[in-house]
């Protein structure tokens, strides 16, 4: 079931940095969203984008998507040690069933103070 | 506040015992829920679609006898895991969708199951 796939695996910087992960899929999607995990906890929405919009903005985090390529970015502007996660991207496939996601396997950002 | 509650948070067992994870959605009803395992540094992968009212869904390859879910009311689910073995050692989450839209999904703060 897993659809997407990220990079980088790993991402290390310092605070103030900015971080940029990547995501591609491989279907037709509604829409494409992402997930932060702290270890060992549940999963936090982030940002949804649909498939008929390219970017959007939501504080520090700002989402790309490129249907053409089957590609969308996750960039935090100004990163903090608080932010230092799991990154995951998640697709709501065209024509799937109600609220069932496919996971890519994540970027872990760590942010050093 | 959590929007969705899942407990226990942690659960050690022997080998061959069945262990019971519940699902619970706070602040809406939800007529679908799903279940995740996720290995450590991997991603979710989708158990299966647990439907208030009727069967689980199960995805390709997940035993159904082996993963009993019961989705008893319109804001509980249950994750059975069945005789458990060391290889089910997991983080399980479940997941509920934002009041019946296709759209964000909030999650359980997971479960890490250990068989010894």
């Amino acid at each position: 079931s897993q659809q997407g796939e990220e990079d980088p695996q790993a991402l290390s910087i310092q605070e103030g940095e900015n971080a940029t992960m990547n995501c591609s899929y491989k279907t037709s999607i509604n829409n494409l969203q992402w997930y932060r995990q702290n270890s060992g906890r549940g999963l936090v929405h982030l940002i949804l984008i649909r498939s008929n919009e390219r970017e959007k903005h939501s504080g520090r985090l700002r989402v790309t998507l490129d249907t053409s390529k089957k590609s969308s970015s996750l960039l935090i502007t100004a990163s903090r040690a608080a932010d230092t996660a799991s990154y995951f991207c998640a697709t709501v496939n065209r024509g799937s069933t109600l609220g069932r996601l496919y996971f890519g396997r994540g970027t872990q950002l760590t942010v050093w103070p | 506040g959590a929007v969705v509650s899942q407990h226990p948070s942690w659960v050690i067992c022997k080998s061959g015992t069945s262990v019971k994870i519940e699902c619970r959605s706070l602040d809406f009803q939800a007529t679908t829920m799903f279940w995740y395992r996720q290995f450590p540094k991997q991603s979710l992968m989708l158990m299966a679609t647990s439907n208030e009212g009727s069967k689980a869904t199960y995805e390709q390859g997940v035993e159904k006898d082996k993963f009993l879910i019961n989705h008893a009311s319109l804001t509980l689910s249950t994750l059975t895991v069945t005789s458990a073995h060391p290889e089910d050692s997991s983080f399980y989450i479940c997941s509920v969708p934002h009041q019946g839209a296709n759209e964000k999904l909030f999650f359980g703060s997971g479960t890490q199951l250990s068989v010894l």
